[in-house]
């Protein structure tokens, strides 16, 4: 199973809006509305910001929001803000084989 | 509200089994399956298995025939064992709760993670 394929790096300025892709395939992203997105600071756990596509967690503020066409999810964060650069990662159930694979990271810079 | 602490060796040998266990606080470990993931440095993460609280378990066919899995309800934890570790394993290991009903999956929380090193 191949690991999904999101951007390395991605950069946006305070207060603009940054999207995200998360490309599967129709075994994984595409075949099932089961994709979460997590956010990393340096040195801290994963933090759950979305989950089933485009449901956010308690907490987590609106200007975190995610969708899906066809095999490719996306994490929008709009507004952004400084305590946003964080790393972040898609993950899909695969129904299959390791059941759920992840992205590799995106590096977001708030500039 | 619910945490997740990994605990065990930094450093193993290899060819010898890696053992973590991961102690959960602020709530019963009931009706969620506790999974463990992995992460080798600059690389992805990737799901290593879960065990329900009945005991039940599914593991990552890559892994498979090297992993157990343990739970210990009376004291809010659950184990991993990886055997035969190699240089491959050297990860940061992070164990996670996932629900246990259909229609939704996610991991939430994570435990803060703990480096293993395989090296003599």
């Amino acid at each position: 199973q191949s690991a999904l394929t999101q951007p390395r790096s991605v950069s946006g300025s305070p207060g603009q809006s940054i999207t995200i892709s998360c490309t599967g395939t129709s075994s994984d992203v595409g075949g099932y509305n089961y994709v979460s997105w997590y956010q990393q600071h340096p040195g801290k756990a994963p933090k759950l910001i979305i989950y089933d596509v485009g449901k956010r967690p308690s907490g987590v503020p609106d200007r975190f929001s995610g969708s899906k066409s066809g095999n490719t999810a996306s994490l929008t964060i709009s507004g952004l803000q400084a305590e946003d650069e964080a790393n972040y990662y898609c993950c899909s159930y695969t129904g299959s084989y390791s059941l759920w694979v992840f992205g590799g990271g995106t590096k977001l810079t708030v500039l | 509200q619910v945490q997740l602490q990994e605990s065990g060796p930094g450093l193993v040998k290899p060819s010898e089994t890696l053992s973590l266990t991961c102690t959960v606080s602020g709530d019963s470990m009931s009706s969620y399956y506790w999974s463990w993931i992995r992460q080798p440095a600059g690389k992805v993460l990737e799901w290593i298995g879960r065990i329900y609280t009945s005991g039940s378990t599914t593991y990552s066919p890559t892994l498979k025939s090297r992993i157990t899995m343990s739970v210990d309800t009376s004291k809010n934890q659950f184990s991993l064992r990886l055997s035969s570790v190699t240089a491959a394993d050297t990860a940061v290991y992070y164990c996670a709760r996932a629900p246990a009903v259909p229609g939704t999956t996610w991991f939430d929380p994570w435990g803060q993670g703990t480096l293993v090193t395989v090296s003599s």
